[in-house]
């Protein structure tokens, strides 16, 4: 079965560079979910979309943007990186944001570091 | 919001013994997962259990709504379940879910 896509898996970044990271979610699904997860800590949510608005906000800095595309995948703009932005950075989706059945299916991760 | 509290934080067990993780919530949810993040940081998916009992295999799981817990058991347990449960719950009809602490499970041959 389709699993959710996110890329790239792995990135090396300087202080002060930006990076984006994509997620593709699961054909159908049209809620997309970004969680950041720092060493040794639970992931915490940063935002949602669903059908490309934005559903939901969390702890998202403000240096960092997100937004949902008409094919639904999404992409996550982190700028002026900081040494405390390394971590894994999850994408999840679901089949509906709104609905009481929304389970959520978790990407690979990418696992960003900033030097 | 929501507060998600696991226990135990640790757990070591030898190979083939049970174990029964426990999460409790502040508030009443609408969506509850277990999930296992496994040592590449991968995270799989175990139960969609917002209320009932479900089980799969070795794993089953019992969410009790009206009490605000839920109990992850592993039975006969292999070297291979080492890593991570975390349990996440879900309140807000927005979708974002609140995650636990974790267990960190190690099994030991």
């Amino acid at each position: 079965a389709a699993g959710v896509i996110q890329s790239p898996r792995h990135l090396i970044k300087e202080k002060r560079e930006t990076a984006t990271l994509k997620c593709y979610p699961i054909p159908r699904h049209d809620t997309v979910y970004w969680y950041q997860q720092g060493p040794g800590q639970d992931p915490q949510f940063l935002i949602s979309f669903y059908e490309k608005m934005q559903s939901d906000k969390g702890s998202i800095p403000d240096r960092f943007s997100a937004q949902q595309f008409s094919d639904y995948h999404s992409e996550l703009n982190m700028s002026s990186l900081e040494l405390g932005d390394s971590a894994l950075y999850f994408c999840a989706s679901s089949p509906t944001g709104t609905s009481t059945n929304n389970e959520q299916f978790f990407g690979p991760g990418t696992r960003l570091t900033v030097l | 919001g929501i507060q998600v509290e696991q226990s135990p934080p640790d757990l070591i067990l030898q190979e083939g013994a049970n174990s029964t993780l426990r999460c409790n919530f502040s508030d009443s949810v609408n969506n509850l997962q277990w999930f296992h993040q496994n040592p590449w940081g991968q995270l799989i998916n175990l139960f969609y259990i917002p209320s009932g009992t479900k089980q799969n295999g070795r794993l089953s799981a019992t969410t009790v709504a009206t009490e605000r817990y839920s109990l992850l058991y592993i039975s006969s347990s292999q070297t291979t379940d080492s890593g991570v449960y975390f349990c996440a719950v879900e309140n807000t009809n927005a979708g974002k879910s609140t995650f636990g602490d974790g267990t960190t499970l190690t099994v030991k041959p």
